[in-house]
């Protein structure tokens, strides 16, 4: 198992611009979320999903979009990227109370909008 | 002071039983999470429930809110073995960028 996938590992942006970031797990785990880590802080949730076609807004949910089409895929979209975005965004995935019991994180996307 | 506090500190059931866990803070909030850690490992996000929700499920999981009384609770339905656990709640504590956790309650279902 590949486990948590992200790409891409570095993005440089100009303010306005769009882009995806890419996460993808083979676990087969029907909750999956994107959290961003700015300097000094905790972990935020952005958005959540607890399964394919089921998304929800997490803690700071402006400024982006999430879609859950399949169970294995969840991009999180930047509509119109802000320099306040630059941050480092991880997806992470773990069993819906299940016996599993470890959330698995994906390594990293790091974003810098300018 | 702590902005999240959970009670009880400790709780012990036999599966298949519920488990109540309840959380108070102390300033407004724009949403309340729930998070459970197993014994080294990283946190788990369970569920997150906003200012303008009172209830809200996911699978096993019930989670009130009562902004009036700034408290939250987290019921567990039919427990199993494996959901013994710490359990936090976490605010936002008043729309700040920072996520406060509250000390845990530490959950133990006996098979």
């Amino acid at each position: 198992n590949a486990g948590v996938t992200q790409t891409p590992k570095f993005q440089v942006l100009k303010t306005g611009q769009s882009m995806t970031l890419q996460c993808a797990q083979d676990m087969n785990h029907e909750y999956m979320s994107w959290y961003r880590q700015d300097p000094g802080m905790g972990l935020r949730l952005i958005h959540y999903s607890v399964g394919a076609g089921i998304t929800d807004q997490g803690e700071v949910p402006n400024g982006y979009n999430v879609s859950r089409s399949t169970t294995e895929d969840f991009p999180l979209r930047l509509l119109s990227a802000a320099p306040s975005q630059t941050s480092v965004y991880f997806c992470a995935s773990t069993l819906l109370a299940g016996d599993q019991e470890t959330q698995y994180f994906g390594p990293g996307t790091r974003l810098l909008v300018l | 002071s702590q902005q999240g506090e959970e009670d009880p500190q400790a709780l012990s059931i036999q599966e298949g039983e519920n488990a109540t866990m309840n959380c108070s803070y102390k300033t407004s909030i724009n949403n309340l999470q729930w998070y459970r850690q197993n014994s080294g490992r990283g946190l788990v996000h369970l569920i997150l429930i906003r200012s303008n929700e009172r209830e809200k499920h996911s699978g096993r999981l019930r989670v009130t809110l009562d902004t009036s009384k700034k408290s939250s609770s987290l019921l567990i339905t039919a427990s199993r073995a494996a959901d013994t656990a710490s359990y936090f709640c976490a605010t936002d504590a008043g729309g700040s960028e920072k996520l406060v956790f509250g000390k845990g309650t530490k959950l133990t279902v006996n098979p």
